[in-house]
């Protein structure tokens, strides 16, 4: 298993522009998100997800938009990208089934710098 | 609502000496209990995990024990050592209901001096 990949690793954008951050898992797990983390800072969330078709905002949704068709991918849509969302975004995983603890499996992160 | 403090850092210490950094909690029913740590430029992975009180999570030389009647879950290691310097994040799992989202402390950094 490969567990949670995201691509790219490292982005950089000019104000304005959009792009997706792409976000793959292979553990069959229904519960998937997205955080932002910022230097020095913990983990914000931003959008999640309980299953294909469905999702719901976080703490800080403004700016981005997700979509869930399939139960592997959860691509993270930023529209008109902005100083402010610099940060490193990391996905992350978890099963509905029962005895897991609720563990969260974590990407390797997207670092994006927007100038 | 339900949420986790830990201790604040940088935390700085020499390669050899113990470890301990406080987590406490508050939540409504029976959380699970998480360590994360992210080492520089990666993401986090699961450190240790305690499911009910008492229970002690453990793993690579690092433990916390659940504690109800203190609401804690205080990561310690005997012996720490360079490889050790990461941040650390304490987490609890949200009441019935929350869709499996975890509430998450601010992150503890550590650093380790040989």
């Amino acid at each position: 298993n490969a567990g949670v990949t995201q691509t790219p690793k490292f982005r950089i954008l000019k104000i304005g522009q959009s792009m997706t951050l792409q976000c793959t898992q292979d553990m069959n797990h229904n519960y998937m998100y997205w955080y932002r983390q910022d230097p020095g800072m913990g983990l914000k969330l931003i959008y999640y997800s309980v299953g294909a078709g469905i999702t719901d905002k976080g703490e800080v949704p403004n700016g981005y938009n997700v979509s869930r068709s399939t139960t592997e991918d959860f691509p993270l849509r930023l529209e008109l990208a902005a100083p402010s969302q610099t940060s490193v975004y990391f996905c992350a995983s978890t099963t509905s089934g029962r005895g897991s603890g609720e563990t969260q499996y974590f990407g390797p992160g997207t670092r994006l710098l927007v100038l | 609502g339900d949420s986790v403090t830990q201790m604040e850092g940088p935390v700085t210490l020499s390669e050899e000496a113990f470890l301990t950094i406080n987590c406490t909690y508050t939540a409504t029913g029976y959380p699970s209990l998480f360590w994360y740590v992210q080492y520089p430029g990666e993401g986090l992975q699961l450190l240790l995990k305690a499911t009910k009180a008492d229970d002690k999570g453990s793993n690579k030389g690092f433990e916390a024990t659940y504690r109800k009647e203190t609401t804690s879950f205080h990561l310690e290691k005997g012996s720490v050592q360079v490889s050790d310097s990461a941040v650390y994040f304490c987490a609890l799992s949200g009441p019935r209901g929350n869709n499996r989202k975890l509430i998450w402390g601010l992150g503890t950094s550590l650093a380790v001096n040989p």
